[in-house]
């Protein structure tokens, strides 16, 4: 089946420093990702929608300053969180809306996520 | 933004007893998924069901849907310790590229 790929799994990282985070999908094409974010003992929350070839999507309140995604290609999506704060600790989740030859076909595949300590 | 509500939010229940989950949502969809969470991991997709299904079986599993009420609910039969987890629903509205709005889940404990 359909996967799709979260590197790192965990990073543990300074206060200040950024951190990136990889979603890529393995076998299939997908130009629209999403990524979530995940507090302890809490539901995923939807942070921002990635649009390859455009600029992404933020939901109400997250900073698109402090949460940069880049979907440069078909394949991949990449969130950096700038100036890292313990406050963004956390388990961020991608997932990929799988398409053929350009349609949506309506399957979504998540990533295994990432958690990020930030020291 | 949160779609869906989890109800109850935590279920304690002993090996072999049937726990039930529901689910209420606000918009139209297209499908209902749910989703189980073990501490730490990420998702492991479980169960899909389509706006024009009302009940659907996957092993020891049984969703229901309901679109007039807006809900659904998750039963999982005779439960197994193993079976202890976070359970999420998540609707998809499959218009366009929308994402999956994940409901507040529901912590499983099942106790040996």
């Amino acid at each position: 089946g359909a996967v799709v790929s979260q590197h790192p799994s965990r990073v543990i990282c300074k206060s200040g420093t950024s951190v990136k985070i990889e979603c890529r999908s393995l076998d299939f094409q997908a130009t629209t990702m999403f990524w979530y974010r995940q507090f302890p003992k809490k539901s995923l929350m939807l942070m921002a929608t990635s649009n390859e070839g455009s600029k992404a999507t933020y939901e109400q309140g997250v900073e698109k300053d402090k949460f940069l995604i880049n979907h440069a290609s078909l394949t991949l999506s990449t969130l950096t969180v700038t100036s890292a704060h313990p406050e963004d600790s956390s388990f961020y989740i991608c997932s990929a809306r799988r398409t053929d030859r350009g349609v949506n076909t309506g399957e979504l595949f998540f990533g295994e996520g990432s958690r990020l300590t930030v020291l | 933004s949160q779609q869906g509500e989890e109800d109850p939010q935590a279920l304690s229940i002993q090996e072999g007893e049937n726990a039930t989950m529901n689910c209420s949502y606000k918009t139209s969809i297209n499908n209902l998924q749910w989703y189980r969470q073990n501490s730490g991991r990420g998702l492991v997709h479980l169960i899909l069901i389509r706006s024009n299904e009302r009940e659907k079986h996957s092993g020891r599993l049984r969703v229901t849907l309901d679109t007039s009420k807006k809900s659904s609910s998750l039963l999982i039969t005779a439960s197994r310790a193993a079976d202890t987890a976070s359970y999420f629903c998540a609707t998809d509205e499959n218009s366009g590229n929308t994402p999956l709005v994940f409901g507040k889940g529901t912590r499983l404990s099942v106790i040996a």
